[in-house]
């Protein structure tokens, strides 16, 4: 059964580098049919979605965070990675990584839905 | 940027019919999933392109999204204690994945 597990610091200061690794266990995370997500959630708000990574490197980011985000894959070590620069108090949230299928043909976007999630690590950005 | 409006909060007797719109301008012509969030856990996909199940989903759980409109519903039916979450809908849009609001479910 695959899981997907987050890891790294709780705590990160104003202006640093924010940086997280999922690892995907029980299946490969160089499946041709998925693609490798993040999403975060602020305290008490909703959610939402930073960037999706495929096995081969190649990376979907989010408008919003494009100028700050940076998403990595290392399939030796069934991990991919998040970074996320310049941070603030406004990056203080609960960080999920998840799987989204990958999609086909001109309608592939419509295939972009999680269906399967990591339990999420909380990140504060305090000094 | 598109814009997906849940609203806040919907209340339901158990037992009976609950429906948590999500509305966005020509939803129709977009897939909608649909994600059941309980405290302190991740999200769970209840509902993949407009009405599709996942596996291990019951069938009390449905969605539509007419092709011509601008609301998608998730409907659940016979509402259970277990039902009580928050509801998040979600699309593709030009480059971008968008999640709504989310609607906290109540059953009463």
């Amino acid at each position: 059964q695959l899981q997907l597990q987050e890891s790294g610091p709780g705590l990160v200061k104003p202006s640093e580098s924010l940086s997280l690794s999922c690892t995907v266990s029980g299946g490969s995370i160089s499946s041709s049919n998925y693609y490798w997500g993040w999403i975060r959630q602020s305290p008490g708000k909703g959610l939402e979605w930073i960037g999706s990574i495929y096995y081969s490197g190649t990376t979907h980011y989010n408008p919003s965070l494009l100028s700050r985000v940076t998403l990595s894959v290392d399939t030796s070590k069934n991990q991919f990675s998040l970074k996320l620069s310049s941070v603030t108090a406004a990056d203080t949230a609960v960080y999920f990584c998840a799987r989204h299928p990958k999609g086909f043909g001109n309608s592939w976007f419509n295939y972009w839905y999680f269906d399967l999630w990591g339990r999420g690590t909380l990140v504060t950005v305090s000094s | 940027s598109y814009e997906l409006t849940q609203p806040l909060s919907v209340s339901v007797a158990l037992g009976q019919t609950a429906r948590i719109t999500c509305g966005g301008d020509n939803i129709g012509s977009k897939n909608v999933h649909w994600y059941q969030q309980k405290p302190g856990q991740a999200p769970v996909l209840v509902i993949y392109r407009d009405s599709n199940w996942p596996s291990g989903i019951p069938e009390r759980f449905s969605g539509s999204n007419p092709g011509n409109g601008n609301t998608a519903i998730l409907t659940i039916s016979r509402a259970q204690a277990g039902d009580e979450a928050d509801y998040y809908c979600q699309v593709w849009d030009f480059s971008t994945v968008v999640f709504g609001g989310g609607t906290k479910l109540t059953v009463l």
